[in-house]
Protein backbone atom coordinates (compact mmCIF):
# COMPACT_ATOMS: atom_id res chain seq x y z
CA UNK A 1 0.00 0.00 0.00
CA UNK A 2 1.54 3.15 -1.60
CA UNK A 3 1.21 5.79 1.05
CA UNK A 4 1.40 9.64 0.26
CA UNK A 5 2.37 12.57 2.22
CA UNK A 6 2.15 15.95 0.90
CA UNK A 7 2.08 19.20 2.13
CA UNK A 8 -1.92 20.30 3.67
CA UNK A 9 -1.75 24.12 2.04
CA UNK A 10 0.46 26.22 0.12
CA UNK A 11 0.40 29.84 -0.48
CA UNK A 12 2.11 31.51 -4.02
CA UNK A 13 1.17 34.72 -5.83
CA UNK A 14 0.10 35.05 -9.34
CA UNK A 15 2.63 34.69 -12.08
CA UNK A 16 4.87 32.48 -9.90
CA UNK A 17 6.33 28.98 -10.23
CA UNK A 18 4.61 26.77 -7.88
CA UNK A 19 6.20 22.86 -7.27
CA UNK A 20 4.26 20.81 -4.64
CA UNK A 21 6.39 17.56 -3.63
CA UNK A 22 5.05 14.47 -2.68
CA UNK A 23 6.76 11.44 0.00
CA UNK A 24 5.92 7.83 -1.25
CA UNK A 25 8.40 6.02 0.08
CA UNK A 26 6.88 2.63 -0.52
CA UNK A 27 6.33 2.96 -4.37
CA UNK A 28 5.91 -0.22 -5.99
CA UNK A 29 7.96 -1.10 -8.98
CA UNK A 30 4.83 -1.08 -11.55
CA UNK A 31 3.05 1.72 -10.04
CA UNK A 32 2.41 4.86 -11.78
CA UNK A 33 2.49 8.41 -10.29
CA UNK A 34 -0.81 10.50 -11.02
CA UNK A 35 -1.51 13.99 -10.49
CA UNK A 36 -5.05 15.53 -10.06
CA UNK A 37 -6.28 19.12 -9.44
CA UNK A 38 -9.93 19.16 -7.96
CA UNK A 39 -12.40 22.51 -7.45
CA UNK A 40 -15.23 22.70 -4.34
CA UNK A 41 -18.24 20.50 -5.20
CA UNK A 42 -16.42 19.31 -8.69
CA UNK A 43 -15.08 16.15 -9.72
CA UNK A 44 -10.70 15.78 -9.67
CA UNK A 45 -9.16 16.86 -13.05
CA UNK A 46 -6.46 14.72 -14.53
CA UNK A 47 -3.27 17.01 -14.22
CA UNK A 48 -0.04 14.62 -15.13
CA UNK A 49 1.26 11.16 -14.72
CA UNK A 50 4.60 9.99 -14.72
CA UNK A 51 6.83 6.87 -14.37
CA UNK A 52 10.33 8.09 -13.64
CA UNK A 53 12.58 11.01 -14.94
CA UNK A 54 10.60 13.82 -16.18
CA UNK A 55 6.88 14.56 -17.89
CA UNK A 56 5.88 17.86 -19.04
CA UNK A 57 2.21 18.55 -21.02
CA UNK A 58 0.88 21.80 -21.52
CA UNK A 59 -0.39 22.59 -17.77
CA UNK A 60 2.61 20.78 -15.85
CA UNK A 61 5.78 19.00 -15.46
CA UNK A 62 6.22 16.44 -12.63
CA UNK A 63 9.69 15.42 -12.15
CA UNK A 64 10.48 11.92 -10.66
CA UNK A 65 14.17 11.09 -8.71
CA UNK A 66 15.66 7.93 -9.32
CA UNK A 67 14.34 6.53 -6.65
CA UNK A 68 11.21 7.00 -7.23
CA UNK A 69 10.14 8.08 -3.29
CA UNK A 70 8.84 11.50 -4.55
CA UNK A 71 7.58 13.66 -6.80
CA UNK A 72 7.16 16.88 -7.81
CA UNK A 73 4.57 18.82 -9.36
CA UNK A 74 5.55 22.17 -11.15
CA UNK A 75 2.87 24.96 -12.49
CA UNK A 76 4.06 27.59 -14.51
CA UNK A 77 2.91 30.82 -13.80
CA UNK A 78 -0.10 30.56 -11.87
CA UNK A 79 -2.82 32.03 -12.31
CA UNK A 80 -5.68 32.83 -9.48
CA UNK A 81 -7.46 30.33 -11.17
CA UNK A 82 -5.29 27.70 -10.01
CA UNK A 83 -6.50 27.98 -6.97
CA UNK A 84 -7.34 24.24 -5.55
CA UNK A 85 -7.02 21.20 -3.64
CA UNK A 86 -3.75 18.94 -5.43
CA UNK A 87 -3.90 15.17 -5.02
CA UNK A 88 -0.73 13.07 -5.23
CA UNK A 89 -1.82 9.53 -5.93
CA UNK A 90 0.28 6.37 -6.81
CA UNK A 91 -1.17 2.97 -8.08
CA UNK A 92 -4.79 2.44 -9.69
CA UNK A 93 -7.67 4.65 -8.47
CA UNK A 94 -9.52 1.63 -9.08
CA UNK A 95 -7.37 -0.39 -6.58
CA UNK A 96 -9.99 -0.11 -3.03
CA UNK A 97 -6.41 -0.35 -1.42
CA UNK A 98 -5.62 3.54 -2.50
CA UNK A 99 -5.77 6.33 -0.66
CA UNK A 100 -6.20 9.30 -2.22
CA UNK A 101 -5.03 11.34 0.47
CA UNK A 102 -5.77 15.06 1.87
CA UNK A 103 -4.29 16.72 -0.74
CA UNK A 104 -2.33 20.42 -0.83
CA UNK A 105 -4.59 23.20 -0.86
CA UNK A 106 -2.76 25.55 -3.31
CA UNK A 107 -4.01 29.55 -2.56
CA UNK A 108 -3.15 31.72 -5.17
CA UNK A 109 -3.02 35.53 -3.98
CA UNK A 110 -3.18 38.70 -6.62
CA UNK B 1 -16.13 16.42 -27.23
CA UNK B 2 -18.68 16.68 -23.75
CA UNK B 3 -17.40 15.61 -20.53
CA UNK B 4 -18.85 12.98 -18.56
CA UNK B 5 -21.99 13.76 -17.51
CA UNK B 6 -24.10 13.10 -13.92
CA UNK B 7 -27.57 13.61 -13.34
CA UNK B 8 -29.17 14.81 -11.14
CA UNK B 9 -26.25 17.03 -9.78
CA UNK B 10 -28.26 17.72 -6.12
CA UNK B 11 -30.28 15.02 -3.97
CA UNK B 12 -31.91 15.32 -0.32
CA UNK B 13 -32.93 11.76 0.31
CA UNK B 14 -34.20 10.35 4.07
CA UNK B 15 -32.78 7.55 5.59
CA UNK B 16 -34.18 4.25 4.86
CA UNK B 17 -35.01 5.42 0.97
CA UNK B 18 -33.17 4.36 -1.91
CA UNK B 19 -31.51 6.48 -4.36
CA UNK B 20 -30.60 5.73 -8.13
CA UNK B 21 -27.36 8.05 -10.11
CA UNK B 22 -26.59 8.03 -13.61
CA UNK B 23 -23.44 8.94 -15.60
CA UNK B 24 -23.07 9.33 -18.87
CA UNK B 25 -19.12 8.48 -19.88
CA UNK B 26 -17.33 10.57 -22.24
CA UNK B 27 -18.19 9.18 -26.22
CA UNK B 28 -15.92 5.95 -26.84
CA UNK B 29 -15.63 5.57 -23.26
CA UNK B 30 -16.04 2.20 -22.31
CA UNK B 31 -14.89 1.96 -18.77
CA UNK B 32 -16.87 3.54 -16.25
CA UNK B 33 -15.84 4.14 -11.92
CA UNK B 34 -17.78 5.56 -9.44
CA UNK B 35 -16.60 6.43 -6.55
CA UNK B 36 -18.15 8.32 -2.84
CA UNK B 37 -15.77 11.15 -1.50
CA UNK B 38 -16.38 12.69 1.80
CA UNK B 39 -14.74 14.91 4.12
CA UNK B 40 -13.40 12.20 6.78
CA UNK B 41 -12.91 9.30 4.51
CA UNK B 42 -11.49 11.06 1.57
CA UNK B 43 -11.98 9.47 -2.35
CA UNK B 44 -13.11 5.91 -2.19
CA UNK B 45 -13.65 3.67 -4.74
CA UNK B 46 -16.78 1.91 -5.29
CA UNK B 47 -16.78 -0.12 -8.33
CA UNK B 48 -15.69 -0.13 -11.49
CA UNK B 49 -17.87 -1.24 -15.08
CA UNK B 50 -16.16 -1.88 -18.78
CA UNK B 51 -18.35 -3.17 -21.56
CA UNK B 52 -21.78 -4.01 -19.21
CA UNK B 53 -19.91 -6.55 -16.27
CA UNK B 54 -18.23 -5.32 -13.08
CA UNK B 55 -14.44 -5.35 -13.12
CA UNK B 56 -13.71 -4.40 -10.56
CA UNK B 57 -15.50 -3.46 -6.71
CA UNK B 58 -14.36 -1.81 -3.40
CA UNK B 59 -14.85 -2.12 -0.24
CA UNK B 60 -18.57 -1.36 0.60
CA UNK B 61 -21.53 -3.02 1.71
CA UNK B 62 -24.25 -4.78 -0.80
CA UNK B 63 -26.51 -2.06 -0.40
CA UNK B 64 -24.38 -0.37 -3.04
CA UNK B 65 -25.15 -1.66 -5.96
CA UNK B 66 -24.56 -0.65 -10.17
CA UNK B 67 -24.93 -1.37 -13.90
CA UNK B 68 -23.83 -0.28 -17.19
CA UNK B 69 -25.59 -0.30 -20.35
CA UNK B 70 -24.74 -0.57 -23.92
CA UNK B 71 -24.11 2.61 -24.98
CA UNK B 72 -21.51 2.12 -21.77
CA UNK B 73 -23.79 4.75 -19.62
CA UNK B 74 -24.03 3.55 -16.16
CA UNK B 75 -26.35 3.79 -12.82
CA UNK B 76 -25.82 3.75 -9.24
CA UNK B 77 -28.25 2.95 -6.59
CA UNK B 78 -27.91 2.70 -2.80
CA UNK B 79 -30.69 0.93 -0.97
CA UNK B 80 -31.88 1.53 2.58
CA UNK B 81 -29.73 5.07 3.01
CA UNK B 82 -27.80 5.36 5.90
CA UNK B 83 -26.84 9.17 7.23
CA UNK B 84 -23.34 8.09 6.83
CA UNK B 85 -23.67 7.46 3.04
CA UNK B 86 -23.96 11.41 2.31
CA UNK B 87 -21.39 12.36 0.55
CA UNK B 88 -20.38 13.91 -3.04
CA UNK B 89 -20.57 10.26 -5.59
CA UNK B 90 -18.05 10.70 -8.13
CA UNK B 91 -18.17 9.03 -11.42
CA UNK B 92 -15.02 8.68 -14.01
CA UNK B 93 -14.53 7.19 -17.24
CA UNK B 94 -11.69 6.20 -19.55
CA UNK B 95 -10.98 4.45 -22.72
CA UNK B 96 -9.41 1.41 -21.95
CA UNK B 97 -7.77 0.20 -18.90
CA UNK B 98 -5.60 2.79 -18.47
CA UNK B 99 -5.14 5.47 -15.65
CA UNK B 100 -6.38 8.04 -17.05
CA UNK B 101 -10.04 8.79 -15.94
CA UNK B 102 -11.74 11.89 -16.80
CA UNK B 103 -14.44 12.80 -13.59
CA UNK B 104 -17.74 13.99 -13.54
CA UNK B 105 -18.96 17.07 -11.68
CA UNK B 106 -20.41 14.46 -9.12
CA UNK B 107 -23.78 14.36 -7.32
CA UNK B 108 -24.19 15.56 -3.68
CA UNK B 109 -26.29 13.28 -1.87
CA UNK B 110 -27.21 14.48 1.60
CA UNK B 111 -29.36 11.84 3.68
CA UNK B 112 -31.60 13.78 6.53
Amino acid sequence: LAKTTQPISMDSYEGQEVNITCSHNNIATNDYITWYQQFPSQGPRFIIQGYKTKVTNEVASLFIPADRKSSTLSLPRVSLSDTAVYYCLVGDLRDDKIIFGKGTRLHILP
Amino acid sequence: KAGVTQTPRYLIKTRGQQVTLSCSPISGHRSVSWYQQTPGQGLQFLFEYFSETQRNKGNFPGRFSGRQFSNSRSEMNVSTLELGDSALYLCASSLWDNYEQYFGPGTRLTVT
